[in-house]
């Protein structure tokens, strides 16, 4: 199946820096990937649709400004983390689907973030 | 927007024990995918059904498809602790809807 890589796996960060996710289509093209926010215990959440040389589409109550998405190329999508506070502590998840038909959701490993 | 609900939230049961969780949507899917995560990791794809009424095996698992196409369900038979995780139902509608999820715990 398709692999999806996300980097790093977890990070530690201060209040007040920047995070940066990294999200990658190995070995697909992907036009289109997703990021989620997990809670522990819960669903995952959609902050955000990302499109590849657009702007990335946010869900209602998502702080774009917040959250920065770059989706500079085919393979490679970035979640931003800006000014991260201890309450964004969490897991982000990001997924991509092979473009087509009836296709599953291959997701990366995930990004535990912890903000002290 | 699309609500996917799942029941139970939680369940826990003994080693050998069934398992089943249900996903309900008020409107009718054209698909219904499952998803297990393990504690600790990504959402990895089970299964997609499409068709109405479809069922499909997967060892100990079965996926189940309304007539309606508007419930799924998978059973587990006689769980082991391997099968430990939370299953989503998920459809695709211009973005994936996941369930509220079915966390499971099997007691040895």
């Amino acid at each position: 199946g398709a692999v999806v890589s996300q980097h790093p796996s977890w990070v530690i960060c201060k209040s007040g820096t920047s995070v940066k996710i990294e999200c990658r289509s190995l070995d697909f093209q992907a036009t289109t990937m997703f990021w989620y926010r997990q809670f522990p215990k819960q669903s995952l959440m959609l902050m955000a649709t990302s499109n590849e040389g657009s702007k990335a589409t946010y869900e209602q109550g998502v702080e774009k400004d917040k959250f920065l998405i770059n989706h500079a190329s085919l393979t490679l999508s970035t979640l931003t983390v800006t000014s991260a506070h201890p309450e964004d502590s969490s897991f982000y998840i990001c997924s991509a689907r092979v473009p087509g038909k009836n296709t599953e959701a291959f997701f990366g490993q995930g990004t535990r973030l912890t903000v002290v | 927007g699309q609500q996917v609900m799942q029941i139970p939230q939680y369940q826990h049961v003994q080693e050998g024990e069934d398992f089943t969780t249900y996903c309900n949507s008020s409107t009718t899917l054209s698909n219904i995918q499952w998803y297990k995560q393990r504690p600790g990791g990504h959402p990895v794809f089970l299964i997609q059904l499409v068709k109405s009424g479809e069922v499909k095996k997967q060892k100990r698992l079965t996926f189940q498809f309304g007539e309606a196409k508007k419930n799924s369900s998978l059973h587990i038979t006689a769980t082991q602790t391997t099968d430990v995780g939370t299953y989503f139902c998920a459809l695709w509608r211009n973005q994936f809807y996941f369930g509220t999820g079915t966390s499971l715990t099997v007691i040895p």
